[in-house]
């Protein structure tokens, strides 16, 4: 069974670099067409797509953030990773890593639990 | 990229239908069959209960259904049951290969 666990600081300060990774375990990162993605959930908000990566280096980013960040996979930790420079207390949400379904124009089938990251001096 | 537009919020009694709608542009919900509809139970991660418009994953309950007409997509859930009580959320493929998502609906079981 596919399982996705984000993990991340918890807290971070303003101006800092948050970096957030997504373990993989129950199938290969790298193998198929999967496209893993970062959604991320301010407190009593919607949800907002950040981007999405396939193993092959192939990326979709989400122009409208302003938050300037990179998305990236370690096929040899089977993991992803967000990494957001310069946050401030509007990058304060729960984020989350997803499996989009064999084709990244479809939905996400498969979701981690979410971290919660706060950003607070 | 705009935000999917939703209603906020929604109610229904137990074993009536409602309906969810989520309205976009023809660079996304009207240009693509890419649609996906999905439920998040408070504190919970979001779970995916339909793709391209109106194909349910294996398990989701008969009870949902998803439709689109030019710009709109809709989801209807029949059946109203207490555990439908939930926060449900749309998202399309768009022109410019991004993922946009719904600002949310509240779903109140009367």
């Amino acid at each position: 069974q596919l399982q996705l666990q984000e993990s991340g600081p918890g807290l971070v300060k303003p101006s800092e670099t948050l970096s957030l990774t997504c373990a993989v375990s129950g199938a290969s990162i790298s193998s198929g067409p999967y496209y893993w993605g970062w959604i991320r959930q301010p407190p009593g908000k919607g949800l907002e797509w950040f981007g999405s990566t396939h193993y092959s280096g192939n990326t979709y980013y989400n122009p409208s953030l302003k938050t300037q960040f990179t998305i990236s996979v370690d096929t040899s930790k089977n993991q992803l990773s967000l990494r957001l420079s310069s946050v401030t207390a509007a990058d304060t949400a729960v984020y989350y890593c997803a499996r989009h379904l064999d084709n990244r124009q479809r939905g996400f089938d498969y979701w981690g639990q979410g971290t919660l990251v706060t950003v607070s001096s | 990229q705009s935000a999917l537009t939703q209603p906020a919020s929604v109610s229904g009694s137990p074993g009536q239908s409602i309906t969810i709608s989520c309205t976009g542009t023809s660079s996304d919900v009207g240009g693509y069959n890419f649609v996906s509809w999905y439920r998040q139970h408070p504190g919970k991660a979001p779970k995916l209960i339909i793709y391209d418009v109106s194909s349910r994953p294996s398990g989701v309950s008969n009870r949902f259904s998803g439709s689109k007409s030019t710009n709109t997509a809709s989801l209807t859930i029949s059946g109203l049951q207490a555990e439908d009580e939930a926060d449900y959320y749309c998202s399309s493929y768009t022109s410019t290969s991004t993922v946009v998502f719904g600002g949310g609906t509240k779903l109140t079981v009367l």
